[in-house]
């Protein structure tokens, strides 16, 4: 397996610009998480979905920011409009089964720079 | 609610010397542990978990960590530090609850390694 796809791995754009990311996770894998890193705060969750259903959206950081799963191969991350504190990278994980033993698989992440 | 400390940001050892990163984690429910390592401009790859059973749990690359529920602690070793090990790395916590399980993750310990 190619593991999980993400794209594009870095992205440059200016403020006020819509931004998607996507995101395939790894085949058979029902869970999938989006998280935000940076130096000041981390890894931070923002949203996962079971079986394409969002589940907890709770860490999304404000209205700007969307996410969709409209098929079990492919996840989307919207920011609009973009900011220069959104500059950070995204990563997204899928995970097999919704057990809380499994761990997470991790795509290469997207370099996100909102100039 | 589940969580993880990672105490000290930044670790550095000499090439050959014990690699000790620290991790406490707080949770209600017994709790499903887990280390990642993360390389530069690199997405996350799993080191190890603990889940059920034996607590002294071995990893990839000669990492272990032992799970110690008196100290909430689950401590990342390595008996002799190699240069290729200059990463960073996480602690996670498996968080469930009504909504579901997501892995939680602490801040991160950058490890450098000097020769």
């Amino acid at each position: 397996d190619a593991g999980v796809i993400q794209s594009p791995r870095h992205e440059v754009t200016e403020m006020g610009q819509e931004v998607t990311l996507r995101c395939k996770p790894i085949s058979g894998h029902n869970s999938l998480f989006w998280y935000r890193q940076t130096m000041m705060r981390g890894l931070e969750l923002l949203i996962y979905f079971n079986n394409n259903v969002p589940i907890d959206d709770s860490g999304m950081p404000e209205d700007r920011f969307s996410a969709k799963m409209p098929n079990a191969s492919f996840s989307t991350l919207k920011i609009q409009p973009s900011e220069p504190r959104d500059s950070a990278v995204y990563f997204c994980a899928s995970r097999p089964g919704q057990g809380a033993n499994t761990e997470a698989f991790f795509g290469q992440g997207t370099r996100l720079t909102v100039v | 609610a589940q969580s993880v400390t990672q105490l000290g940001s930044h670790v550095s050892v000499s090439e050959g010397a014990l690699v000790l990163l620290r991790c406490n984690y707080s949770s209600s429910v017994p709790p499903y542990l887990f280390w990642y390592v993360q390389y530069p401009n690199q997405g996350l790859q799993l080191l190890l978990k603990y889940t059920t059973g034996a607590t002294l749990v071995k990893g990839i690359n000669g990492f272990e960590a032992e799970f110690k529920k008196s100290e909430t602690s689950f401590h990342l070793t390595k008996p002799s530090a190699h240069m290729s090990d200059a990463a960073e790395y996480f602690c996670a916590v498996s968080r469930a609850n009504q909504a579901g399980t997501a892995l939680i993750f602490g801040k991160g310990t950058t490890l450098s390694v000097s020769s």
